[in-house]
């Protein structure tokens, strides 16, 4: 089975600075890894995600996530935030091989502030 | 093109009424699956369908079935509801059964009182 852990369930940051969200999986098999976002009262939007080749990978609104394969991380990293960006971000992963089941973490909110 | 659509975008009912929501995928895709979102967690995977038959089924009570139509449509039927089955339910297409990206609808609301 897999499992997504984001840590931290919060994260306030002022309008134009960086941020990073992390997420760490663990899995006994390989996996794909996706991050999504969720605007208050829609549904989930694909940022990026990695399947294999570069571990950098890089998405839409500026998003970029890095696998790192010996710490089972995956973590999300903006250079520089707009207010627009404040919504809950969710990592997840699924299994190689066979399927299309996600298995999401418990996600982070993103509060940018002026 | 549009993509996923679902109906209804919110729904009160009460314990141990039955519910039926609706997913309509993009067109083309032949996968659809369903997710749970209570308040506060991330989705939790219900069904898949693919070309109308089950491809996965993830940890839910039997109240939970699901069905595929021939136009690649799908319900999800909940019967005998509990309050715990208030959340958000997300539909998601996908052009195959495999790790192709999942596109998410809107979610229907269930509120159960």
């Amino acid at each position: 089975a897999q499992s997504v852990t984001q840590l931290d369930s919060q994260v306030p940051v002022f309008e134009e600075a960086p941020v990073e969200l992390r997420c760490n999986y663990s899995s006994s098999v390989s996996v794909y890894l996706f991050w999504y976002v969720q605007y208050p009262n829609q549904g989930l939007q694909l940022l990026l995600k990695y399947l294999s080749g570069s571990t950098l990978v890089k998405g839409i609104n500026g998003f970029e996530a890095e696998f790192n394969k010996s710490q089972t991380s995956f973590h999300l990293r903006k250079p520089s935030v707009h207010i627009s960006d404040t919504a809950e971000y969710f990592c997840a992963v699924i299994r190689t091989g066979g399927g299309n089941k996600l298995t999401f973490g418990t996600g982070t909110q993103l509060k940018v502030e002026l | 093109d549009a993509g996923v659509t679902q109906s209804p975008t919110h729904l009160i009912k009460t314990r141990g009424q039955h519910v039926t929501l609706r997913c309509s995928p993009i067109s083309g895709h032949k996968s659809v699956s369903w997710y749970q979102q209570v308040l506060g967690q991330g989705p939790q995977f219900i069904f898949q369908y693919y070309e109308k038959e089950e491809r996965g089924r993830g940890n839910f009570p039997d109240r939970f079935s699901a069905r595929q139509f021939p136009n690649y449509s799908s319900e999800l039927n909940v019967n005998a509801l509990l309050l715990g089955d208030s959340a958000l339910y997300l539909c998601a297409s996908s052009s195959s059964s495999g790790q192709e990206t999942q596109y998410f609808g809107p979610g229907t609301r269930l509120l159960v009182l």
